[in-house]
């Protein structure tokens, strides 16, 4: 059964800092990883999804890793701002037809201005 | 850009009874999910659905549960009878189909928080 892992669980750091989230899955055969931003009582925002067959994907600040063989996922933000506190979830989908995600229990982000 | 619409935003209701959940999913996507997440714990996938059926559904979607795609537009979720333990966040998401070449990330709702009392 595929779990996922999110570690730390908090993370609390002054602003500018470039900073490193990770995940890790118990199964190496995903279909795809993607990460999200979660506001406190609101919805989730996707921010980059990595398909199995590559290394890393890039948006602005955010840099996302993969590394399928070893089960592991980093979220890279570079220059972190106040703005960027919020929940950051893992999600994997596993290589089925639906296309179901199974998330981290997330990183609780704070940049202190 | 086109986003996942969840009305009500917050809904309280009494034990044992019915609630929907709706969604308006993104137009051309073609499968759609409901998750949950109870406070403080990890987002939960109960249901898919494709091609008007459900094509997947987890340990927690029991015969309380059921899920709908009425029109053309919107995909509802129904507790027959709700218990406390339902109380939870509820997600609706979409997603286009792979095969296409189109993005296929899961695109989620702002959720309906549904508080059982």
């Amino acid at each position: 059964k595929q779990e996922v892992t999110q570690i730390p669980a908090a993370l609390s750091v002054p602003e500018g800092e470039n900073l490193v989230l990770n995940c890790s899955f118990t199964d190496s055969a995903i279909y795809n990883l993607q990460w999200f931003r979660q506001d406190p009582g609101k919805g989730l925002t996707s921010l980059l999804l990595i398909q199995s067959s590559q290394r890393e994907q890039t948006s602005g600040r955010l840099n996302a890793s993969l590394d399928k063989s070893s089960g592991r996922s980093t979220l890279y933000i570079a220059a972190s701002q106040p703005g960027d506190s919020a929940t950051y979830l893992c999600a994997v989908r596993p290589p089925s037809n639906t296309g179901k995600l199974i998330f981290g229990q997330g990183t609780t982000l704070q940049v202190k201005p | 850009e086109p986003e996942v619409t969840q009305t009500p935003s917050h809904q309280v209701t009494q034990m044992g009874q019915e609630v929907i959940l709706r969604c308006v999913p993104i137009s051309n996507h073609l499968y759609f999910y409901w998750y949950r997440q109870i406070l403080g714990q990890k987002v939960e996938f109960l249901v898919s659905f494709y091609n008007n059926e459900i094509s997947e559904k987890s340990e927690i979607f029991d015969d309380q549960f059921s899920v709908e795609r009425p029109d053309g537009s919107n995909f509802t979720l129904k507790i027959r009878s709700t218990k406390l333990e339902d109380s939870a966040m509820y997600f609706c998401a979409s997603r286009y189909p792979e095969g296409i070449s189109m993005n296929t990330e899961a695109f989620f709702g702002q959720g309906t928080r549904l508080t059982v009392v």
